[in-house]
C-alpha cells in the first residue's frame, strides 16, 4: 500500500515569496491533515479536511496561508508572502473517516525562509 | 487548553538499558493518547496508541501506559538497540476533536 506523498521535499525560499506544498494521501482516506513542525517542537494542526470540505481551520494563519483539497482526494497548500518563521517542516497526513484512531503521516516538506 | 509535556528533552544511553520516557497532559478529557517514533528527515510512525479506557499497551519492547487522572503516560522501551535512536513524540485527542495535540518530543540516542 503506498503512503502518504508530499512535493517537493524541500524548498528554500526569500521572505515575501510565494511557496506551494502537493499532498497526495493514502488511497480512500477521507481524512486529511497538514501539521506545521517547526525545528524543536512537536507538530501543530494548520488544517483537517474531511472529503473537501474544511473540519478545522483554526491555527491557520489565514493572512498568507491557504489550502485546498479538490475532489476530496490531493491537497495543496500555499504560503503568501512567506515569513521567517515560516521555516518549518509541513507535514500532511491521511486517515480513514471510520478509522480515526490511525493516522499515516507523509516525510514532509521542508522550508527554509531567508 | 490542553498542553502536552516530555520530558526528558533528550536522552543518551548505552545500549541494553530500559529506559522510560515520560509524557504529560493538562486536560484528561481524552479521546486517546498516542506515541509516535520520527527518524531525521522523516514523518511520523505511530508505535502504539492507547484508549482513554486503556491502562497500557505493548508492542514488542515497548510498552505505554496511561494515567489519565493524573494526566501521565510512560513509554517503556525495554532492551535498548542502536536502532531505537530516533525522537519519540507523545499526542493526545482530547474528546469531541480529531485533532492531535503534540509535546515537544524526547530526542533518544542509544550507543553501542
Amino acid at each position: 500500500e503506498a503512503g502518504v506523498a508530499q512535493s517537493p521535499r524541500y524548498k528554500i525560499i526569500e521572505k515575501r515569496q510565494s511557496v506551494a506544498f502537493w499532498c497526495n494521501p493514502i488511497s480512500g482516506h477521507a481524512t486529511l491533515y497538514w501539521y506545521q513542525q517547526i525545528l524543536g517542537q512537536g507538530p501543530k494542526l494548520l488544517i483537517q479536511f474531511q472529503n473537501n470540505g474544511v473540519v478545522d481551520d483554526s491555527q491557520l494563519p489565514k493572512d498568507r496561508f491557504s489550502a485546498e483539497r479538490l475532489k476530496g482526494v490531493d491537497s495543496t497548500l500555499k504560503i503568501q508572502p512567506a515569513k521567517l518563521e515560516d521555516s518549518a517542516v509541513y507535514l500532511c497526513a491521511s486517515s480513514l473517516d471510520l478509522d480515526r484512531n490511525t493516522i499515516y503521516f507523509g516525510e514532509g516538506s521542508w522550508l527554509t525562509v531567508v | 487548553k490542553q498542553e502536552v509535556t516530555q520530558i526528558p528533552a533528550a536522552l543518551s544511553v548505552p545500549e541494553g538499558e530500559n529506559l522510560v520516557l515520560n509524557c504529560s497532559f493538562t486536560d484528561s478529557a481524552i479521546y486517546n493518547l498516542q506515541w509516535f517514533r520520527q527518524d531525521p528527515g522523516k514523518g511520523l510512525t505511530s508505535l502504539l496508541l492507547i484508549q482513554s479506557s486503556q491502562r497500557e499497551q505493548t508492542s514488542g519492547r515497548l510498552n505505554a501506559s496511561l494515567d489519565k487522572s493524573s494526566g501521565r503516560s510512560t513509554l517503556y522501551i525495554a532492551a535498548s538497540q542502536p536502532g531505537d535512536s530516533a525522537t519519540y513524540l507523545c499526542a493526545v485527542r482530547p474528546l469531541g476533536t480529531d485533532k492531535l495535540i503534540f509535546g515537544t518530543g524526547t530526542r533518544l540516542q542509544v550507543f553501542p
